[in-house]
């Protein structure tokens, strides 16, 4: 069974750096996978901040970027902000039309 | 910008089948993919189909069993269907399109609760 790996929290002072990353049980993750990150705060849908590993998606501010680190994915919030207070999940392609997201980290900025 | 949202029935009862629709607006049904996201209270989000409006559809191979989803080009919608739902199909279900593998233009989500 494909499990798809976050930290389940994290937290953050403002103005600080935080890298969230994403990994595979059975792989390691590359660009292959499309990595693609997304951002929920309580009752609203999900926002896409970063798709395609490293684009980041119309209006998200360049704070957020996406890359590749060892074997993961990562979401790097650089100047971190307490609008970034949020829920944040990563999801992959796994080829066949399949995508699997992960459990998702809250991120607490204090 | 494509505009999304959801409806059907809030609560379904236990063995039976849950449809939901979700009406498509500002972009074009036919030329792209779209998806279902659901997510259960206080967790996280599982993906559980996509569809093209060509035909081609993807499953959740989790869910694959109990999952269909179609088009209707004419209304500019698609719809699931889910049928056997137990209370671990009390979830929040999103419709979203899915472009360039990452998915976008999310509805709101509507809320489903199974129980008798």
């Amino acid at each position: 069974q494909t499990v798809v790996t976050q930290e389940p929290s994290f937290s953050v002072s403002p103005g600080g750096t935080v890298t969230l990353t994403c990994g595979l049980n059975s792989d390691s993750v590359s660009t292959n996978y499309y990595p693609s990150w997304y951002q929920q705060t309580p009752g609203q849908a999900p926002r896409t901040l970063i798709y395609n590993t490293n684009t980041r998606s119309s209006g998200v501010p360049d704070r957020f970027s996406g890359s590749i680190l060892g074997n993961k994915a990562a979401l790097t919030i650089t100047g971190a902000q307490s609008t970034d207070e949020s829920d944040y999940y990563c999801a992959l392609f796994m080829g066949g039309g399949i995508y699997v997201f992960g459990g998702g980290t809250k991120l607490t900025v204090l | 910008q494509v505009q999304l949202q959801e409806s059907g029935p809030g609560l379904v009862k236990p063995s039976e089948t849950l449809s939901l629709t979700c009406a498509v607006s500002g972009g074009s049904i036919s030329s792209n993919w779209w998806t279902w996201v659901r997510q259960p209270p206080g967790k996280g989000l599982e993906w559980i189909a996509e569809i093209y409006p060509g035909g081609t559809t993807h499953y959740n191979p989790s869910l694959k069993s109990r999952v269909t989803m179609s088009v209707d080009k004419s209304k500019d919608q698609f719809s699931l269907n889910l049928t056997s739902v137990t209370a671990a199909d009390t979830a929040v279900y999103y419709c979203a399109r899915a472009l360039s593998k990452k998915f976008d233009s999310w509805g709101q989500g509507t809320l489903v609760t199974v129980s008798s």
